[in-house]
């Protein structure tokens, strides 16, 4: 039982380029985020899925879209990379869409130069 | 809208002492609190939560935190701090208006030194 998955760890782009970062949980879980980390801001919410089949923005979903490929896996594509995407990001999973405990992955840190 | 404020970037303690860590919050309607630990170099864990009932929730590795309705706030406790417990915490609140969309304060770095 590997919890929620990510690839890569880290990367480093060119502004310009994209990627796609990927995400897995195995345990059938229904909703699933992504999220940026930076100094001194805590965790801001990119993109969730609540269930599979649908994907909403978060707080900060410029720049991003999302992929709710089927129940386990949940892609952030960055399409355009610029240096202000440079962040930690931080996919999680949690049972039901509700007030329940979130799980998460262990990050990727990515670097845009 | 709702919003947690953490106002102490980093507490430094030393070992074995107690330690407050203090997390607000706004919000127009009811909500749920949660803690969660960030160690370094790895993705967060659920330390306690509150969600309806006894005030005063107690969390994992000895950590408790006490709901305050009046105050607006959800301070997280320790009696006696280790070594292991330097990481940084977040506090975080949602609603069920906001779709249960968690918002995390920005986080407090306790240090725990020898």
């Amino acid at each position: 039982n590997a919890g929620v998955t990510q690839t890569p760890k880290f990367q480093v782009l060119k502004t310009g380029q994209s990627m796609t970062l990927q995400c897995a949980q195995d345990m059938n879980h229904n909703s699933m985020y992504w999220y940026r980390q930076d100094p001194g801001m805590g965790l801001r919410l990119i993109y969730y899925s609540a269930s599979e089949g649908t994907t909403d923005k978060g707080e900060v979903p410029n720049g991003y879209n999302v992929s709710r490929l089927n129940k386990r896996e949940f892609s952030l594509r960055l399409e355009s990379a610029a240096p202000s995407q440079t962040s930690v990001y931080f996919c999680a999973s949690s049972g039901e869409p509700g007030p329940y405990e979130q799980y998460f992955g262990p990050g990727t840190r990515l670097t845009v130069t | 809208a709702q919003s947690v404020t953490q106002l102490d970037s980093q507490v430094p303690v030393f070992e074995e002492a107690p330690v407050e860590l203090r997390c607000n919050y706004s919000s127009s309607v009811s909500v749920y609190l949660f803690w969660y630990v960030q160690y370094p170099n790895q993705g967060l864990q659920l330390l306690l939560k509150y969600l309806s009932g006894s005030t005063l929730v107690k969390g994992i590795n000895g950590f408790e935190a006490e709901f305050n309705k009046s105050q607006t706030s959800f301070h997280l406790r320790k009696p006696s701090v280790h070594i292991s417990d330097t990481a940084e915490y977040f506090c975080a609140v949602t609603t069920w208006d906001s779709s249960y969309k968690l918002i995390f304060g920005s986080g407090t770095r306790l240090l725990v030194r020898p």
